[in-house]
């Protein structure tokens, strides 16, 4: 089982549709759980951070973590054509003080006009 | 402040030869870090160093090897290079003051190796 899985897409909307993103991580103990976006040929970027169990909203995004079922999601509200890009998963794990990430493969998402 | 630079943006590499990639930051992080991305995959952790002088293998240092001896600088060396060396590579940084500090990446050097 990867440490974190991500459905690698793509995943396609229409222009103004609200785009799900999902990611799942198999170590319990994880404490911080990062959502970066990547044009293609580009470095990641940070879009959010979420760390507490809940929702947590910023502009267009929303971050949603589930500790229980080790689950956490992105959405994107009005999504726009230059929301195109990959979106990775990545995740802090518990024995970790050093800052390091486990990244998911990423999801490629579509905005269509 | 430039952030994170990385050089060379790109480098063709004959199966065998050496090579260095430099990643310096100028925002007096005391994290650094070396990440792989081969095509349609996430970042792989190469090496990463928590501070002037200490380095420490990621999850895929075979074919690496990274020195850190000032804060700024932090270069990754390719000996003997192979085709699966062929990948994009990104250089980030961070102030860690606790687990939601996130990391600032560099442009990525894109390495090829025939």
């Amino acid at each position: 089982q990867k440490e974190v899985e991500q459905n690698s897409g793509p995943l396609s909307v229409p222009e103004g549709a609200i785009a799900s993103l999902n990611c799942t991580y198999s170590d319990r103990g994880s404490q911080s759980f990062f959502w970066y976006r990547q044009y293609s040929g580009k470095s990641p970027e940070l879009i959010m951070f979420i760390y507490s169990n809940g929702d947590k909203e910023d502009g267009r995004f929303t971050a949603q973590l589930n500790k229980a079922s080790q689950y956490v999601s992105l959405l994107i509200r009005d999504s726009q054509p230059s929301d195109s890009a990959t979106y990775l998963c990545a995740v802090n794990p518990p024995t970790s003080n050093t800052g390091k990430l486990i990244f998911g493969q990423g999801t490629t998402l579509q905005v269509k006009p | 402040n430039a952030g994170v630079t990385q050089t060379p943006k790109f480098r063709i590499l004959k199966i065998g030869q050496s090579m260095t990639l430099q990643c310096a930051q100028d925002m007096n992080h005391n994290y650094m870090y070396w990440y792989r991305q081969d095509p349609g995959m996430g970042l792989k952790l190469i090496y990463y160093s928590v501070g002037a002088g200490i380095t420490d293998k990621g999850e895929v240092p075979n074919g690496y090897n990274v020195s850190r001896s000032t804060t700024e600088d932090f270069p990754l060396r390719l000996e003997l290079a192979a085709p699966s060396q062929t990948s994009v590579y990104f250089c980030a940084s961070s102030f860690l003051r606790d687990t939601k500090e996130t990391q600032y990446f560099g442009p990525g050097t894109r390495l090829l190796v025939l």
